[in-house]
């Protein structure tokens, strides 16, 4: 299995500031025939689901602000917030789909400072 | 809009069978380009993705799971369902279900809309 693992598991930013979240992945999950990162960040707020905001490592979903981004290619991979807003305050996953089975991160809880 | 719930038995005994529904509305599950998944998350803790199931009836399973797990689909319902069988504490967790994109027809991807989650419990 590919082994995910984000840092930090927690971090606190003051409002409008920069949020960086990190994503390793225990194997590379660049396809090379395609050049694609087989990489998806989601957002989970508390009491509700996971909501995809970025795929193929950089690929921002429909309706996600562009205040949201990810970056990375290989094993290693950031998502930020380049300001954080008060309803960012959520846990964040990383999650390969290189090869099943589908595996995430284990999470980083970002909180308002 | 796409919309996935869930819905099944909150409790389940242990060494008993957890079995889920979800019904999907706005949009058909026999649509090509996407799987039917099913992911589970216990209390405070992370997501394991459980196992995908494809209209035609192809199917991705969790190794760690495979043996318990079966996910099958309804079409003329418009729904898909996970059977988790022989289950103990450690299955008690939030279980959402989820579209899982496939646009390559060779393997799904990443998950793009999820259902609320319904809680099962496994006790006694």
């Amino acid at each position: 299995d590919i082994v995910m693992a984000q840092s930090p598991d927690s971090l606190a930013v003051s409002l409008g500031e920069r949020a960086t979240i990190n994503c390793k992945s225990s194997q590379s999950v660049l396809y090379n025939s395609n050049n694609k990162n087989y990489l998806a960040w989601y957002q989970q707020k508390p009491g509700q689901p996971p909501k995809l905001l970025i795929y193929w490592a950089s690929t921002r979903e429909s309706g996600v602000p562009d205040r949201f981004s990810g970056s990375g290619s290989g094993t290693d991979f950031t998502l930020s917030i380049s300001s954080l807003q008060a309803e960012d305050v959520a846990v964040y996953y990383c999650q390969q789909y290189y090869n099943t089975p589908w595996t995430f991160g284990q999470g980083t809880k970002v909180e308002i400072k | 809009q796409l919309q996935l719930q869930e819905s099944g038995p909150g409790l389940v005994k242990p060494s008993e069978t957890l079995s889920l529904i979800c019904t999907v509305s706005g949009g058909s599950i026999s649509s090509s380009s996407y799987y039917w998944g099913w992911i589970r998350q216990p209390p405070g803790k992370g997501l394991e993705w459980i196992g995908s199931m494809y209209y035609s009836g192809s199917t991705y399973y969790n190794p760690s799971l495979k043996s318990r797990v079966t996910i099958s689909l309804d079409t003329s319902k418009n729904q898909f369902s996970l059977k988790l069988s022989s289950v103990t504490a450690a299955d008690t967790a939030v279980y959402y279900c989820a579209r899982h994109i496939d646009t390559s027809g060779y393997q799904p991807y990443y998950f793009d809309y999820w259902g609320q989650g319904t809680l099962v419990t496994v006790s006694s």
